[in-house]
């Protein structure tokens, strides 16, 4: 049975902080790693992963593949309020299997 | 932009009731995916649809069923609304794609609550 697990479950910062959010899988069928951010509404998707030690950047998220010790990271530097979100790890080919998410909390 | 669209933010049935879920897409794409999302356990798969008139059952497809008669359009049925069926309900679609991947692109979701 494919695994994701996501941790930490939640955590609280504060504006300024740098978050790190882990993924580790165990899936059969790999083919890519997605990120997506969901506020209240549909997930975005905010990078995909294929292959191991490439870091992906878009302005202060970043994430890097690792497919030997099978995990992936996500780090937002510099947070704000609008980062506020459940952040979700998603694993496969065209059928994914997702993270229960990891609820990040950005305070003033 | 993917314009993925669920035809309800908010729907409330009753036990034993049929109900339908509907999703479209505006971006031509083949597969289209319905998830449940439920706290804890994050997004599980009911069922996926590579092209118009095909479906394949996701992990947890029991008291679900889907129709897909034309490619921009994924239903879900629930043949017999249950209490443990209440949930938020997730659409997604992507293009087929040979060697690169794609992802999908979601919906807003449908917050079904079955009394």
């Amino acid at each position: 049975e494919d695994k994701v697990v996501q941790s930490p479950l939640s955590l609280v910062v504060h504006e300024g902080d740098t978050v790190t959010l882990n993924c580790s899988y165990e899936v059969t069928n790999f083919r890519s790693l997605l990120w997506y951010k969901q506020e209240k509404k549909a997930p975005t998707f905010l990078f995909m992963l294929t292959s191991s030690g490439i870091e992906k950047k878009s302005g202060r998220l970043s994430s890097i593949l690792d497919k030997k010790e099978l995990f992936s990271i996500l780090n937002i530097t510099a947070t704000q309020t609008g980062d506020s979100a459940v952040y979700l790890c998603a694993v496969g080919d065209y059928k994914l299997s997702f993270g229960a998410g990891t609820t990040v909390t950005v305070r003033a | 932009d993917v314009k993925v669209t669920q035809s309800s933010r908010y729907l409330v049935k009753r036990t034993g009731e049929k109900v339908f879920l509907e999703c479209v897409q505006d971006m031509d794409h083949e597969n289209m995916f319905w998830y449940r999302q439920d706290p804890g356990l994050g997004l599980r798969l009911i069922y996926f649809s590579y092209d118009v008139k095909m479906k394949e059952k996701g992990d947890i497809p029991e008291g679900y069923s889907v129709s897909r008669e034309k490619k921009e359009r994924f239903s879900l049925i629930l043949e017999s609304a249950s209490t443990n069926q209440t949930s938020m309900y997730l659409c997604a679609s992507r293009p087929m794609t040979g060697l690169s991947n794609q992802p999908q692109h979601f919906g807003d979701g449908t917050r079904l609550s079955i009394l």
